[in-house]
């Protein structure tokens, strides 16, 4: 069945550290999403990419990066610049193009956690 | 801008209750309307959508809401809660051309 892999779902950073959440995606979308989720603060736009090799900033790319370089997979690294890493983060996929009837397909998440 | 309004961040109702989520959105032409459930610790599922056609939409776990375009509303509603509804709902917005514009999120409670 097609669908969205996230992994770990349980991370651990220490401070200073860089880490780096997978997304891999097999439903063939050209569009892919990062957001970051924090309690009482709904969904958050980290990147997004629409096409392998270009990537945009969505409301809150400081202190993360992103690549595109397989049209499945668009990781995510959380560098030791985001002073505030803790918070559960979802990854999602969709066709491109004009309009987005179908909505997105979400990964179960990676829950990242400082110590 | 585009936004969306998700009325109350919780709702807490009986098991065996009507279940009222609602959401509102801005937009000049009608687009699609989204409803996702999030249970804990894990990722977002489509409940149900909006795109075109009829107005009254069914969807997952006896879920259904109505687009009404003349309250830019898209509210949604299950007549008898089960307490295994508990979770998050949002309610989300895709001007046509545009990328996903979620709400705030509800988080629904049941009661015994």
């Amino acid at each position: 069945d097609g669908g969205i892999t996230q992994s770990p779902k349980y991370l651990f950073r220490k401070e200073g550290q860089n880490v780096t959440l997978s997304c891999e995606q097999n439903l063939n979308h050209d569009a892919m999403y990062w957001y970051r989720q924090d309690p009482g603060q709904g969904l958050r736009l980290i990147y997004y990419s629409q096409i392998v090799n270009d990537f945009q900033k969505g409301d809150i790319a400081e202190g993360y990066s992103v690549s595109r370089e397989k049209k499945e997979s668009f990781p995510l690294t959380v560098t030791s610049a985001q002073k505030n890493p803790t918070a559960f983060y979802l990854c999602a996929s969709s066709i491109a193009g004009t309009g987005y009837p179908d909505g997105y397909t979400f990964g179960s998440g990676t829950r990242l956690t400082v110590v | 801008a585009q936004s969306v309004t998700q009325l109350g961040s919780h709702v807490s109702v009986s098991e065996g209750a009507l279940v009222l989520l609602r959401c509102n959105y801005s937009s000049s032409v009608p687009p699609y309307l989204f409803w996702y459930v999030q249970y804990p610790n894990q990722g977002l599922q489509l409940l149900l959508k909006y795109t075109t056609g009829a107005t009254l939409v069914k969807g997952i776990n006896g879920f259904e809401a109505e687009f009404k375009k003349s309250e830019t509303s898209f509210h949604l509603t299950k007549p008898s809660a089960h307490m295994s509804d508990a979770a998050e709902y949002f309610c989300a917005v895709s001007p046509q051309g545009g990328k996903l514009i979620f709400g705030q999120g509800t988080e629904l409670s049941v009661k015994p």
